[in-house]
């Protein structure tokens, strides 16, 4: 099946910093989603991005299709930003299933 | 507007006991999901359904039974729990292929 790394598995920021993170699969899909576990354990949807470039305040993604990679990019950090960010993607040929990567884990310090 | 759901939020069974986790949406959405979240292995998809009375293995489906009679509800059945089932559970659906994804809030699962 498709592999979905994701880089860097852990990040520590202060406050106000900007930061990338990517998301690499190993073969071509139609969907491509980010996600953002809170500390609570909720998981809510970050994009939908299966090309292209989309933003939503502080947060933007980009997608290569033809190249494999994703990013997503927060700016200027947010103690609340803290949490686990996941890249899910899905095949044309897997129906609907969404396949996740292993994640970021994202520490906003004070 | 609810979204989806599940019940209930934490459980503890015993091993060999049968438990079933539920899953509720509001949206009609056509497409359901079962995944469970361990570490070291991120989020596995256990089974899925596109439509009601249509399901289909995932990842890891060994253990757990589903069905689909209604568009609204997709129950996750584990029939002889084991201790390697602890885990979260969560529920999700889109719309139809090709669209966000939502997830319910989650189930914590312990297996004593």
């Amino acid at each position: 099946g498709i592999q979905v790394e994701q880089s860097p598995p852990d990040l520590i920021l202060q406050e106000g910093a900007n930061s990338t993170l990517r998301c690499n699969f190993s073969d071509s899909v139609n969907n491509l989603q980010w996600f953002h576990q809170n500390p609570w354990g909720q998981l809510i949807n970050l994009f939908y991005i299966p090309s292209g470039t989309k933003q939503n305040g502080r947060l933007s993604a980009t997608t290569v299709a033809t190249e494999r990679y994703s990013l997503l990019y927060i700016s200027s950090s947010q103690t609340t930003d803290s949490g686990v960010y996941f890249c899910a993607v899905c095949q044309e040929t897997s129906g609907s299933r969404l396949t996740f990567g292993e994640g970021t884990q994202l520490t906003v310090n004070p | 507007d609810a979204g989806i759901t599940q019940s209930p939020r934490y459980k503890i069974t015993e091993t060999g006991r049968q438990v079933t986790l539920m899953c509720h949406q509001t949206w009609s959405h056509s497409y359901m999901f079962w995944y469970r979240q361990d570490l070291g292995h991120g989020l596995r998809l256990i089974y899925y359904s596109a439509a009601a009375d249509i399901t289909d293995k995932g990842e890891v489906p060994d253990g757990y039974v589903v069905s689909r009679s209604k568009t609204e509800n997709f129950p996750l059945t584990l029939e002889s729990a084991t201790r390697s089932q602890t885990s979260v559970y969560f529920c999700a659906s889109i719309r139809d292929r090709n669209t966000e994804a939502f997830f319910g809030q989650g189930t914590r699962l312990t297996v004593v």
